[in-house]
Parts: C-alpha cells; structure tokens; sequence
C-alpha cells in the first residue's frame, strides 16, 4: 500500500558533522511535507516543512530537500550537535484518498544519535 | 506561551480500569487530535475533533473514547485499558484540518497498565 518509509532506522553521526536523513514516499500526489524531531520522553517537535511546488528549504542549520522524480525526501543537519540526537519522523499529507484532508501519514522514524 | 499541555505525563492504571487521559491547548486552534505511540513507532492517529465534529479512524477500537467539552480541552477515555493498550498517548492541535497546516504536540502522557 502507499506509505511513508525511512531507509535507515538508526543514524550515527560525529559531533560536528552533517546529518542526512533520507525518506521514501510513494503517494506521488502528496503535496506538504513535515519532518518531525522527537527526543525521548517528548512529543514531536516541528522542525520544517515543505510543499510540493519547492524542492529545497532552509530553516536554521536544517535544510529539507524534495525530489519529486524519485518520490525522496531528505533532511539535512548541519554541524550536528549533541542536542540533535532524538527520532526524525517525516510526514505527508496524502493526497486522492479518503485521507485528503490535513491528516499525517508519518514514516517508521530515524535514530539519529551523535557521538563526541 | 501558547502550547498544548498534557495530563498527567505518567499514568499508571490497573488491567480493566477506565482511565482518562487530558489534554488542553492554548492556541485556540480548532482541530485537536489523539494519537497512539508505541515504542520504536510512528505515532498512530485513533481520532480527531474538527471543532465539534468527531472524526474516528477505521480501525480505532471502541475500548477508546474521546470528549471536547470546548475548544480547548479534549480528553481520550480508554473504558477497559487492556496491556496492548500500553503507550505514549500524544494530543495535538492545527489550525484548521486542510493539507499543509503544521500539527502542533503536547509531550505526550506515557500509560502504563498493570
């Protein structure tokens, strides 16, 4: 069925160094994307969205890439700190189905842990 | 700070008894949603209030209830929590229910069942 998936369940990164985060969809009519930042114990926190008529946003030390040609979405941490370990969940908003409005179709979600 | 707030954040509730979990928001949105979170998941929307209207998801069991006596408190009733019911229960709110509205969360209420 159509779906939101993560292609890596567990990322480990060195403080300081870049974070790519990668994410397949298959419901090519979905036109929002959220990618969500979950530390443990917590609910998930906004980090960036974006829409389908961009293929590239930047929030602070984030950047979310689209690539509507291959269905990929990826999210891009800078300088990765310590206080970036946490869950990353992407999200869609699908499209053409009973679930057109607003509702979130999340990933499995990523383990991002950064080591000293 | 306009937020959404959850109580209690540890809830411990014995094999068959009801229990209530809370939810409030200060944001005034008119959306609220309740979602289920299982250790290592995605979370798992049960369902969602559009102001007053109620919106269940398919395969949301009926041992779960919901109640919005107004626009800023929901709350999620499981009427005979069994150990699979076992969870973080997350409640969030959006502004409206359209595509491309961020959904804000509350830090979740973890509940436990003897």
């Amino acid at each position: 069925g159509e779906s939101v998936g993560l292609h890596l369940p567990t990322l480990s990164v060195q403080e300081g160094d870049n974070s790519i985060i990668n994410c397949a969809y298959s419901n090519s009519a979905s036109d929002y994307f959220i990618w969500y930042k979950q530390e443990s114990g917590k609910g998930p926190q906004f980090i960036i969205d974006i829409r389908s008529n961009m293929d590239k946003r930047q929030g602070q030390r984030v950047t979310v890439l689209l690539n509507k040609t291959v269905k990929h979405l990826s999210l891009q941490i800078a300088a990765t700190q310590p206080g970036d370990s946490a869950v990353y969940f992407c999200a869609e908003n699908r499209v053409g189905t009973t679930d057109s409005w607003g509702k979130l179709q999340f990933g499995a979600g990523t383990q991002v842990v950064v080591t000293p | 700070d306009a937020m959404v707030i959850q109580n209690p954040r540890y809830q411990v509730t014995q094999f068959g008894k009801p229990v209530t979990l809370s939810c409030s928001q200060t944001l005034n949105h008119n959306v609220m949603y309740w979602y289920q979170q299982k250790s290592s998941q995605a979370p798992k929307l049960l369902f969602h209030y559009y102001d007053k209207d109620f919106n269940n998801e398919a395969d949301t069991p009926d041992n779960f209830q919901s109640r919005r006596p107004n626009t800023s408190f929901c709350f999620l009733d499981i009427r005979s929590p069994g150990l699979g019911d076992a969870a973080m229960y997350l409640c969030a709110t959006s502004r409206t229910r359209d595509r491309g509205y961020e959904q804000y969360f509350g830090p979740g209420t973890r509940l436990t069942v003897t």
